[in-house]
């Protein structure tokens, strides 16, 4: 059975910075690339970025480039998220999900709050 | 960047009936396009991809169409646990992708 489990989300003031991590099990997680999307509560989904099966390659949104970044360990079968200088708008639920152009398979979320 | 819109953005129906989602590239994606449905207080599960084809473990009465520009997600004979939102996706645009802001579906 696939799953993903996503885990650090809390409250954070703006400007702190964050690190979520995400757990895979059922899957050959080496050789699939990684995508985050994140979603406000109530609201719609946003694209966060993603990251090559080698961990080499990543891509980011407009709204998080040069302050988020995502990276892997494929002996751990984990996927991270560091977010730095973190703002009121990126308070959202945060899925971690195999693939890149199919989204397969999603975590259930992390929430992250930024607020003082 | 390629934005994506649907319309309409809600909607309300009776069991049984036909629904239709539509869905709008700002450029051609040629098939480059997946649905996502979202049951309330559930993560997002891929429904269709590559335009028409139909995820394992979902009814056949989902059906997409639809090429370039202009996309559908149709449900003929809407049941109660299809009420959710409905996101179309776009990976044509190098190796991001897009969403688009999705409709809610409920029942009448």
């Amino acid at each position: 059975e696939v799953n993903l489990v996503e885990s650090g989300g809390a409250l954070v003031q703006p400007g702190g910075s964050l690190r979520l991590s995400c757990v895979v099990s059922g899957f050959n997680f080496s050789v699939n690339w990684m995508t985050w999307v994140r979603q406000v509560p109530g609201k719609g989904l946003e694209w966060v970025g993603n990251i090559d099966n080698d961990g080499e390659e990543t891509h980011y949104g407009a709204s998080v480039e040069g302050r988020f970044a995502i990276s892997r360990d494929n002996a751990k079968n984990s996927l991270f998220l560091q977010m730095n200088g973190l703002r009121p708008e990126d308070t959202a639920v945060y899925f971690c999900v195999r693939g890149w152009q199919w989204l397969v398979s999603w975590g259930q979320g992390t929430l992250v709050s930024v607020s003082s | 960047d390629i934005q994506m819109t649907q319309s309409p953005s809600s909607l309300s129906a009776s069991v049984g009936d036909r629904v239709t989602i539509s869905c709008q590239a700002s450029q051609d994606i040629s098939d480059s396009l997946n649905w996502y449905q979202q049951r309330p207080g559930r993560a997002p599960n891929l429904l269709i991809q590559d335009v028409a084809h139909l995820q394992p473990g979902f009814p056949s009465r989902f059906s997409g169409s639809g090429s370039g520009t202009n996309f559908a997600l149709t449900i003929n004979g809407l049941q109660p646990e299809d009420v959710a939102t409905y996101y179309c996706q776009q990976f044509a645009d190098l190796i991001t992708v897009g969403f688009g802001p999705g409709t809610k579906v409920d029942l009448k």
